[in-house]
């Protein structure tokens, strides 16, 4: 156990409304990651954060914006929910600069409507 | 972009049975992870790879990392009825960024 809690878990939305997920971690680990995971594509990145307000895009990162403003929490944004942003959402944490194990939060499960 | 191709897809087995997969990409990784998946929760951290030759195991898992930096293979021994799940391996890209890319899963099943 990582120390990672996600918000919501589930969350139904409609078309064109802005959404945050939240991830948490009490541990104080430096690197922090977004994912989302979609049948048939494994787990892609979408954001991750090296420190404080040090945040960097990943793969699949248009449409999405995070913010990281305490060392803690990580929030994934989507400003204009599309259909295709559907998905099911993993927050991440790499333990130490000198370890490069992630481990992963339980997930959100988002459906946009 | 860089892709991890991971093999195969799925597999039934046996209960008892040993299992074998693996993951190769044309990059080169300087960690490979390996992770199972229940349904329903976030990947587990099964196993981490620093070294190319490196192998290592835990219980009934033991997992290469590849001489030639470009692949990695795990094993389950005598598979159980527990093991069903999906085994994702993920590779840490050498750019020193700590980002690392996945593969797209080998959904395990065993018959009892």
């Amino acid at each position: 156990d990582a120390g990672i809690t996600q918000s919501p878990r589930h969350k139904v939305t409609e078309t064109g409304t802005p959404v945050t997920l939240r991830c948490h971690q009490t541990e104080n680990h430096r690197y922090m990651y977004w994912y989302r995971q979609d049948p048939g594509h494994g787990l892609r990145l979408i954001h991750y954060s090296y420190g404080v307000k040090d945040t960097d895009k990943g793969e699949v990162s248009d449409g999405y914006s995070v913010s990281r403003s305490k060392t803690e929490d990580f929030l994934l944004t989507l400003e204009s929910a599309t259909s295709s942003q559907t998905s099911v959402y993993f927050c991440a944490i790499t333990r130490s600069s000198s370890s490069y194990e992630q481990y992963f939060g339980p997930g959100t499960r988002l459906t946009v409507t | 972009g860089q892709q991890l191709n991971q093999s195969p897809q799925s597999m039934f087995i046996q209960e008892g049975e040993d299992v074998s997969m693996n993951c190769t990409s044309s990059s080169i990784f300087n960690t490979w992870l390996w992770y199972k998946q229940d349904p329903g929760e976030g990947p587990v951290l099964l196993i981490a790879l620093y070294k190319a030759g490196e192998l290592t195991s835990n219980g009934r898992l033991t997992a290469q990392f590849g001489i030639t930096r470009k692949d990695s293979f795990l094993n389950i021994s005598a598979s159980i009825p527990s093991d069903v799940g999906i085994y994702f391996c993920a590779g840490q890209l050498t750019s020193g960024t700590y980002k690392y890319i996945f593969g797209t899963g080998t959904r395990l099943k065993v018959l009892a």
